[in-house]
């Protein structure tokens, strides 16, 4: 089945403890991203990768990194997460697109995270 | 980054219609999407119009697309309770080279009374 994963799905933790929520496609897709949704303010974008090796900075990215050694993983890592990071984050996948190519993004099922 | 605007909140009686408007700001936008999100789930493409039409129909889904305005609607036909969720419009962008992103608007939570 053509899918994102997302692990974990629920996360609780503490100010400062590193974490990472890892995002998986299997779809041979060369661009995915992350998100974050909060109440009021949409989807905002925080860091996406246009192929492997290629990452680049969205609208929120400060707080958070990425890496992509790997076409199906990109992974978020908080390095030392603070509470103003507590949201429901979203990996997205889809193929590059491009002018006048539809360009369907492929959502995980989300984490919610809690910083205490 | 764009905008692009929706209002935050729909209530609509079960049977009637429903409709969802969002305004965008890129002109070169080639496709515009409405995603769904359901409780608990992530984001579902629910359709999608290409720019140079000005209307698109799927079942009891109708979207219309106003470029002078840069205006999108999403009307939704005999609105059942399964359709409450919350519904995104989205862009596409140019970007870095040829690729495109999309840019999403802050949500529309459509509730659907009995």
């Amino acid at each position: 089945e053509a899918q994102v994963t997302q692990n974990p799905r629920y996360l609780i933790t503490v100010t400062g403890k590193k974490l990472t929520v890892t995002c998986s496609q299997n779809m041979n897709h060369e661009y995915m991203s992350w998100y974050r949704q909060d109440p009021g303010l949409g989807l905002r974008q925080i860091y996406y990768s246009m192929n492997v090796e290629v990452t680049d900075k969205g609208d929120v990215p400060e707080g958070y990194k990425v890496s992509r050694k790997e076409k199906r993983n990109f992974p978020l890592i908080l390095e030392s997460p603070s509470p103003n990071q507590t949201s429901l984050y979203f990996c997205a996948s889809s193929l590059k697109g491009g002018q006048g190519r539809l360009n369907e993004q492929f959502f995980g099922p989300g984490t919610r995270l809690t910083v205490l | 980054g764009e905008d692009v605007e929706q209002s935050l909140f729909l209530s609509v009686r079960e049977g009637d219609s429903s409709v969802i408007n969002c305004t965008y700001t890129d002109s070169s936008s080639t496709y515009l999407y409405w995603y769904k999100q359901e409780p608990g789930a992530g984001l579902q493409l629910l359709t999608y119009i290409f720019s140079n039409m000005d209307m698109k129909q799927d079942q009891r889904l109708t979207v219309l697309l106003n470029k002078k305005d840069k205006h999108l609607s999403l009307r939704i036909a005999d609105t059942q309770t399964g359709d409450s969720a919350i519904y995104f419009c989205a862009e596409s962008i140019a970007s870095s080279g040829s690729a495109r992103q999309l840019t999403f608007g802050s949500g529309t939570q459509l509730t659907v009374l009995p």
